[in-house]
């Protein structure tokens, strides 16, 4: 079974610091994707990255960065500068690529962070 | 506007009495999907849907139905909500197959059964 592990429950930090999200996956597929969401406190899931176990480039993104370590099954998220409007909850979730299972996303329990001015 | 409209976005009720909650998407995506968030569990799937008149159960099928008579609409029920269905909803559709799936999600239906 699929399961993905976000240990931080909560961070809080200063603007202008930067917050680095751990995310631990377990999949016994070869072929997976990854992905990472925000949830601003309005509510709604905002898509953030999708990564596919194929492609361990890391990728910058703004003031956002992504490490993937296939060896460690760790798919971690970096937040450089980190401003007030970042202050969210972020979600990593987990997806098979067998077309046969459908879409379906295996969240972990989400880390929230609070971005202090 | 590219969305997946939920409604409502906020329900109180009590128990027992039977509630749907709708969703829309105008993406002439082929996947839906309905979740629940909970403190600390992160979002689980309830139901999913890969095209019209397909659906299957999620990991937490118990206590809701759901049909997808047409592509755009996929609504949720409850046919005998329980305090322990106080909830928020997801509602969520992408198109189907790998590199396609990125989940595009509703707003949110806040339920409290009481």
């Amino acid at each position: 079974a699929q399961k993905v592990t976000q240990a931080q429950t909560e961070i809080s930090v200063v603007e202008k610091e930067d917050v680095t999200l751990d995310c631990v996956y377990e999949t016994r597929d070869t072929t997976y994707y990854l992905f990472w969401y925000k949830q601003p406190p309005s509510g709604e899931l905002v898509f953030l990255i999708r990564r596919n176990s194929f492609d361990e480039q890391n990728e910058i993104s703004g003031r956002y960065s992504w490490n993937f370590q296939k060896s460690t099954s760790s798919f971690n998220f970096t937040i450089t500068a980190s401003q007030v409007v970042d202050s969210a909850v972020y979600f990593c979730a987990l997806s098979e690529a067998d077309e046969a299972a459908g879409n379906k996303l295996t969240f972990g329990g989400g880390t929230r962070v609070l971005v202090k001015p | 506007e590219a969305q997946v409209t939920q409604n409502p976005r906020y329900l109180i009720t009590v128990t027992g009495k039977k509630l749907t909650v709708t969703c829309s998407q105008n993406m002439n995506h082929e996947y839906m999907s309905w979740y629940r968030q909970d403190p600390g569990l992160g979002l689980r799937q309830i139901y999913y849907s890969m095209n019209v008149e397909v659906t299957d159960k999620g990991d937490v099928p118990e206590g809701y139905k759901v049909s997808r008579k047409e592509k755009r609409n996929f609504p949720l029920i409850l046919e005998s909500p329980s305090p322990n269905q106080t909830s928020l909803y997801f509602c969520a559709s992408s198109l189907t197959g790998g590199t396609k799936n990125i989940q595009y999600f509703g707003a949110g239906t806040r339920l409290s059964v009481l």
